[in-house]
């Protein structure tokens, strides 16, 4: 089946700093989805992309949806502790419009103050 | 907007019990869906419903589990015989027809000894 991947598997990194994330398929996807989950909580949406080489921004987070439609970034400008959780990108597969996700394994993000 | 509601947050019991994880959606979202969150296995599909009938339940990892819906407001997991092996944190999500930003739950964890 269709499946997501996601680089870096973990990040550990300095406040202050940069971020970026990448998800990539072998197969196309129309939509692709950004989450952010925090420890103990369930995932929340954080960005939603719906048409390839689309740009979307929410705060500090920037996400592209591929050209090829097979790969997706989240960049993260500035981080701040708060932003410690794990990423996940995610995609309904190409089987049809049944309203069903696909995640990718996650990116774990550390952040150092 | 209360989000989706799930309990219990925490679950222990033994081995052999049987186990009833309860989740109530966003009021109008069309999909329910149930997933289970591991280290090894990361978020897994188990089940998910459309207007409170299942549509696909491939994930539902064997015989013991089970879902049901009885009505738009109200969904039920339930494990029966539980084994250590099911010991994970259980999500449940919602959203509305055709959208896919779910909405997930702060999950339950599940213990099993």
């Amino acid at each position: 089946g269709q499946q997501l991947n996601q680089s870096p598997q973990s990040m550990f990194i300095q406040e202050g700093e940069d971020v970026s994330m990448n998800c990539t398929s072998s197969s196309i996807f129309n939509t692709w989805l950004w989450y952010k989950q925090e420890p103990g909580e369930g995932p929340v949406l954080l960005i939603a992309l719906y048409k390839a080489g689309e740009l979307t921004s929410n705060g500090r987070l920037t996400a592209q949806f591929g050209i090829t439609r097979k790969d997706s970034f989240l960049n993260i400008s500035a981080s701040i502790p708060s932003d410690v959780g794990i990423y996940f990108c995610a995609g309904p597969p190409s089987s049809g419009n049944t309203g069903k996700l696909i995640f990718g394994q996650g990116t774990t993000l550390q952040v150092k103050p | 907007d209360a989000g989706v509601i799930q309990s219990p947050r925490h679950e222990v019991t033994e081995m052999g019990q049987e186990v009833t994880l309860r989740c109530k959606p966003i009021s109008g979202h069309d999909y329910l869906f149930w997933y289970r969150q591991t280290m090894m296995r990361g978020l897994e599909l188990l089940i998910y419903f459309n207007n409170n009938v299942p549509i696909d339940d491939s994930g539902m990892p064997e015989d013991r589990f089970s879902a049901k819906m009885p009505n738009a407001s109200f969904s039920t997991l339930k494990i029966q015989p539980s084994e250590p092996r099911d010991s994970a944190v259980y999500f449940c999500a919602s959203s509305p027809q055709v959208s896919y930003g779910y909405t997930f739950g702060s999950g339950t964890r599940l213990t099993v000894v």
